[in-house]
């Protein structure tokens, strides 16, 4: 079965620090990859994807991740965590949808990392 | 941005109601429209695929007779959790996908379901 599995479950660092998020999946084929963040009390965002081209992707707010087909994975980096940078992050894989079949993209979630960033 | 609203954020109820949760796509169309459970401190569990216009599809282990999904229309989806109970209780989140496109799901902020 197709899964997704993040490695960190809680993070802790200091302002200025650099961050890596582990983000590995299982699925054969073509994928979408995703970066999702939660802050405190608010919705899921969108941070970054990853759909084709150019592995490494730049998103919102400085973060960015590096699509490795051969190793099945899709990392989140930032240079440098912000307090502000505190909270939940998800990864999720999709397939792409395609019409009229019974794949509709749905999108498997990572089990997410807290990540907590101390001012 | 797309925006997707969802209602009521907050509902507290006595066990065996049946609670009616709508997730709208506010400035775009969504053929497909994706509801999830996400318990506290883990990630989200997609319950079922909601399709405009036809049943919905139910992911393993749901059951289609306790939350029933309507989807009219190509801005509005309903799920319902029927004759609930405190195990019901949950943080429900809809998201959406803009019509014929590999675009990402844009969520809602979610409905936190509390039985009583």
């Amino acid at each position: 079965a197709q899964s997704v599995s993040q490695h960190n479950h809680h993070v802790i660092l200091s302002e200025a620090a650099s961050l890596e998020l582990g983000c590995n999946y299982s699925y054969g084929g073509t994928v979408n990859l995703f970066w999702y963040v939660q802050y405190p009390g608010q919705h899921l965002q969108l941070l970054l994807k990853y759909f084709s081209g150019d592995p490494l992707v730049k998103g919102i707010k400085g973060f960015e991740a590096e699509f490795i087909k051969s190793k099945f994975s899709f990392n989140l980096r930032k240079p440098s965590v912000q307090w502000s940078d505190t909270a939940e992050y998800f990864c999720a894989v999709n397939k792409p949808p395609e019409w009229g079949s019974s794949n509709t993209g749905k999108l498997i979630f990572g089990q997410g990392t807290t990540l907590q960033v101390k001012p | 941005g797309a925006v997707v609203s969802q209602h009521p954020s907050w509902v507290i109820c006595k066990s065996g109601t049946s609670v009616k949760i709508e997730c709208r796509s506010l400035d775009f169309q969504a053929t497909t429209m994706f509801w999830y459970r996400q318990f506290p401190k883990q990630s989200l569990m997609l319950m079922a695929t909601s399709n405009e216009g036809s049943k919905a599809t139910y992911e393993q282990g749901v059951e289609k007779d306790k939350f029933l999904i309507n989807h009219a229309s190509l801005t509005l989806s309903t799920l319902t959790v029927t004759s609930a109970h405190p195990e019901d209780s949950s943080f429900y989140i809809c998201s959406a996908r803009r019509q014929y496109s590999n675009q990402p799901q844009h969520f809602g902020d979610g409905t936190r379901l509390s039985i009583l």
